[in-house]
């Protein structure tokens, strides 16, 4: 079985300040990596996604993350966050040919950023 | 537009009364699933469907039902809703499961008094 753990609640920073919210999984096999974005009042849409090669991941607005499989971890990073990137954000994990098709996903993490 | 929609948006019934949350997607896709978010949990699967006519529990499937009649629409049903069934509920579409993204609804939230 798969399980996602985001060991951060909460992230509060101030505009322009570097952010990373940190993102372990657990799992006995190779598993495709995502992270979402939901802002306010909104379904969630996906920031970036990891399925092979190359383990920095480029994203919209920014973003990026980095796989790093003998820590099994997908920590996001931004070098300088605006106020419109206040949001909560989730990591998950999709087992390759899982039944059910699900994303299995971690607890979130508010991110609010301050002017 | 490319889009999933979902309503409700907005629902506050009572315990027993059934109910039905529609969503429905114009990406022509194969697959389509409900998720259920609550605080500190994320968001956990409920039922899934790869096609028309097939459909399957996810992790939390208890006290819910689901049909696929046609590809696009994928309704979901609470045939007698109790206070812990209150929840924000996301509807969300992908053209196979696995390495493809999911297009999420906006989301429909859910008050059972």
């Amino acid at each position: 079985a798969q399980s996602v753990t985001q060991l951060d609640s909460q992230v509060p920073v101030f505009e322009e300040a570097p952010v990373e919210l940190r993102c372990n999984y657990s799992s006995s096999v190779s598993v495709y990596l995502f992270w979402y974005v939901q802002y306010p009042n909104q379904g969630l849409q996906l920031l970036l996604k990891y399925l092979s090669g190359s383990t920095l991941v480029k994203g919209i607005n920014g973003f990026e993350a980095e796989f790093n499989k003998s820590q099994t971890s997908f920590h996001l990073r931004k070098p300088s966050v605006h106020i419109s990137d206040t949001a909560e954000y989730f990591c998950a994990v999709s087992p390759p040919y899982n039944q059910g098709g699900k994303l299995i996903f971690g607890q979130g993490t508010e991110l609010s950023v301050k002017p | 537009e490319a889009q999933v929609t979902q309503n409700p948006r907005y629902l506050i019934t009572v315990t027993g009364k059934k109910l039905t949350v529609t969503c429905s997607q114009n990406m022509n896709h194969e697959y389509m699933s409900w998720y259920r978010q609550d605080p500190g949990l994320g968001l956990r699967q409920i039922y899934y469907s790869m096609n028309v006519e097939v459909t399957d529990k996810g992790d939390v499937p208890e006290g819910y039902k689901v049909s696929r009649k046609e590809k696009r629409n994928f309704p979901l049903i609470l045939e007698s809703p109790s206070p812990n069934q209150t929840s924000l509920y996301f509807c969300a579409s992908s053209p196979l499961p696995g390495r493809n993204e999911q297009y999420f609804g906006p989301g429909t939230r859910l008050t059972v008094t």
